[in-house]
């Protein structure tokens, strides 16, 4: 597609639900990133893809997160067990070397 | 930690003003980007600077990376109320995967 597209745009869930968050990246850009913004905060890395090289796990906030990518296509950040801190603005975005980010709109997830 | 300073954290002005936004850090960054987000949208990317002492120019906007890579300012001219917004720095380290952002600058133009 022309963008990156996250998926849903909006997700209110409650205590102790999981959740699924979907990006699909611009097709042909190999990195790809998830970031979470809290309310008037900056971006918090979160964890990165690079083609087929392991993932770059070091910004998960706890083993409640997860995220995987299908080759250079589609990734989902799956939070088990959501705490209400978890609210935030969940940002997808992939890389093209030397151009910076493309980022997507973000999913708002709201945990009550 | 690498981490990079953004200052001031909020800044409101009046239309026609100018005004400078810093992204600082003790680190080396191989690039770095400026980025600036709307409400409900994700950060679109402004400008990318990778020369020491580089200095581009986006309109109304001029942008300089510090000599040593670690330092980078934002200067607006004669601010108008469509560049409200949160202003991102952020440094791209040798090796080009592994970006660090600031927290922002939240710029608000009044009328």
């Amino acid at each position: 597609g022309a963008g990156v597209s996250q998926s849903p745009s909006n997700k209110v869930t409650e205590k102790g639900k999981d959740v699924e968050l979907r990006c699909d990246p611009i097709s042909g850009h190999t990195a790809l990133y998830w970031y979470r913004q809290r309310l008037g905060q900056g971006l918090e890395f979160l964890i990165y893809f690079q083609g087929n090289s392991a993932p770059d796990k070091s910004g998960l906030p706890s083993d409640r997160f997860s995220a995987e990518r299908t080759g250079e296509s589609v990734s989902t950040l799956t939070i088990q067990r959501t705490q209400q801190e978890d609210s935030a603005v969940y940002l997808c975005a992939s890389l093209e070397l030397g151009y910076g980010y493309t980022f997507g709109s973000g999913t708002r997830l709201t945990v009550v | 930690t690498q981490l990079l300073e953004q200052s001031p954290q909020f800044l409101s002005i009046q239309e026609g003003e100018n005004l400078t936004v810093y992204c600082n850090s003790s680190s080396v960054f191989s690039s770095l980007q400026w980025y600036r987000q709307e409400p409900g949208e994700g950060p679109v990317l402004l400008v990318t600077v990778v020369t020491g002492g580089e200095v581009k120019k986006l309109k109304r906007l001029t942008f300089q990376f510090g000599d040593a890579r670690k330092d980078s300012s934002l200067h607006i001219t004669a601010a108008q109320p469509g560049d409200t917004g949160l202003y991102l720095c952020a440094g791209v380290r040798t090796g080009g995967f592994k970006t660090i952002f600031g927290a922002g600058t939240r710029l608000f133009v009044k009328a």
